[in-house]
């Protein structure tokens, strides 16, 4: 079945690194691009951009741009979220979602973006 | 930025009908999507596209779109429907915004 497996939390201090891995499974990888969506404490969902899987190509959202970057390893499918001097606000589960987007003319003529296909989200606590 | 705005919760009683909203200015001029969020789970969607329902997902659950709100209709509402939904669009200036989400609390 379609499914996009994430790696586990990670513990890190401020000023390191960490990279969540998201390996997609049941699909062809390269015909659906990956978002990543974070979610702080008790927070709501917060979308943090896009990587087209063919390309490699990634779009950022305001706010997680510079220390945020979105990397592809085609060859095992799997795509990747590298933070950099993670900060305590980075605190957060971090969730790769694979998305469906086009033009739809019903029930009237619209852009769709969803995600249609989630990972269980990796936990990412920054802590001295 | 494109804001959407949600009730941040709704009570039902089971067997009730719950409705959550999602506001946003023209909102009926974009297509909506919603997602369902339980307690220490990952989020799943529900509803596409204003009113399509992903396979799997009940008839229990419906959506509309018009002017300023999007409506996400749950009907005989069960324990197991608790959970936090979020509606979602694509805007041309903010890409993909999410609301802020509503709990849905089954009392």
């Amino acid at each position: 079945q379609v499914q996009l497996v994430q790696s586990g939390s990670e513990l890190k201090k401020p000023g390191a690194s960490v990279t969540v891995s998201c390996k997609a499974s049941g699909y062809i990888f390269t015909n659906s691009p990956v978002n990543w969506v974070r979610q702080a404490p008790g927070q709501g969902l917060e979308w943090m951009g896009w990587i087209d899987t063919k390309s490699g190509n990634p779009t950022y959202a305001q706010g997680f741009t510079g220390r945020f970057v979105f990397l592809l390893n085609t060859s095992v499918s799997t795509a990747y979220l590298q933070i950099r001097s993670l900060e305590a606000e980075d605190t957060a589960v971090y969730y790769c979602a694979r998305d469906w987007h086009g033009e739809v003319w019903s029930p009237r003529p619209a852009f769709v973006y969803y995600m249609d296909v989630w990972g269980k989200g990796t936990t990412v606590t920054v802590s001295s | 930025s494109y804001v959407l705005t949600q009730s941040p919760s709704v009570s039902v009683a089971p067997g009730e009908t719950a409705r959550v909203t999602c506001e946003g200015n023209n909102i009926g001029s974009k297509s909506v999507h919603w997602y369902q969020q339980k307690a220490g789970q990952a989020p799943i969607v529900v509803m596409f596209n204003d009113g399509e329902r992903p396979s799997g997902i009940p008839e229990r659950f419906s959506g509309s779109n018009s002017g300023n709100t999007a409506t996400l209709t749950i009907t005989r509402v069960e324990a197991a429907d608790e959970a936090d939904y979020y509606c979602q669009v694509f805007d041309t200036v903010s890409d993909v915004v999410f609301g802020g989400g509503t709990k849905l609390t089954v009392v």
